[in-house]
């Protein structure tokens, strides 16, 4: 079966820039979870959607973050304008019945790199 | 802020050993779950722990939660150089909504 998907893995631009990040659930799955990586502050959950609606976007850092799940198979996350310190690993995860009871899919995650 | 925090950061044994990693939190849980991450990938579970729950196991991984003492253990035996990675807790605060620790990093030496 496949995994949950994320592209791209690797992602360089200059700062100000828009940057989109994808990600593909895995099918059936019903829930979908954004996470950053960085060493100063570990894993954090973004945002995460139930049945394409977002749930709870209390970690989105700010304004410029914005997360849409337009269908059950297909979510972006957007940063504009993007600055050095948006320059993370990105996470996306899925799971099944929309409750983090059920174990979390991790895609391999997009290198964010912003210059 | 961080609900669960792994012990040690870093942990380097020789293959053959015994790893044990510890995870505190600070609020009740509902569950506590265990995953591994290896370089340049995404994390991957390993196993769940329910709060009645005190002990688990799963091939060569033991966990156990004392819910009194808000901790968490996993142990790997008979490590191999494969399970070089690092392993986080994730607890849920009792609000289903999981919060990841920093992760124990873990080296196997051949």
């Amino acid at each position: 079966d496949a995994g949950v998907i994320q592209s791209p893995r690797h992602e360089v631009t200059e700062m100000g820039q828009e940057v989109t990040l994808r990600c593909k659930p895995i099918s059936g799955h019903n829930s979908l979870f954004w996470y950053r990586q960085t060493m100063m502050r570990g894993l954090e959950l973004l945002i995460y959607f139930n049945n394409n609606v977002p749930i709870d976007d209390s970690g989105m850092p700010e304004d410029r973050f914005s997360a849409k799940m337009p269908n059950a198979s297909f979510s972006t996350l957007k940063i504009q304008p993007s600055e050095p310190r948006d320059s993370a690993v990105y996470f996306c995860a899925s799971n099944l019945a929309g409750s983090w009871n059920q174990p979390q899919h991790f895609g391999d995650g997009t290198r964010l790199s912003i210059l | 802020s961080q609900q669960g925090e792994e012990d040690p950061q870093a942990l380097s044994i020789q293959e053959g050993e015994n790893a044990t990693m510890n995870c505190s939190y600070k609020t009740s849980i509902n569950n506590l779950q265990w995953y591994r991450q290896n370089s340049g990938r995404g994390l991957v579970h390993l196993i769940l722990i329910r709060s009645n729950e005190r002990e688990k196991h799963s091939g060569r991984l033991r966990v156990t939660l004392d819910t009194s003492k808000k901790s968490s253990s996993l142990l790997i035996t008979a490590s191999r150089a494969a399970d070089t990675a690092s392993y986080f807790c994730a607890t849920d605060g009792g609000s289903y909504i999981p919060t990841f620790g920093r992760g124990t990093s873990l080296i196997v030496h051949p």
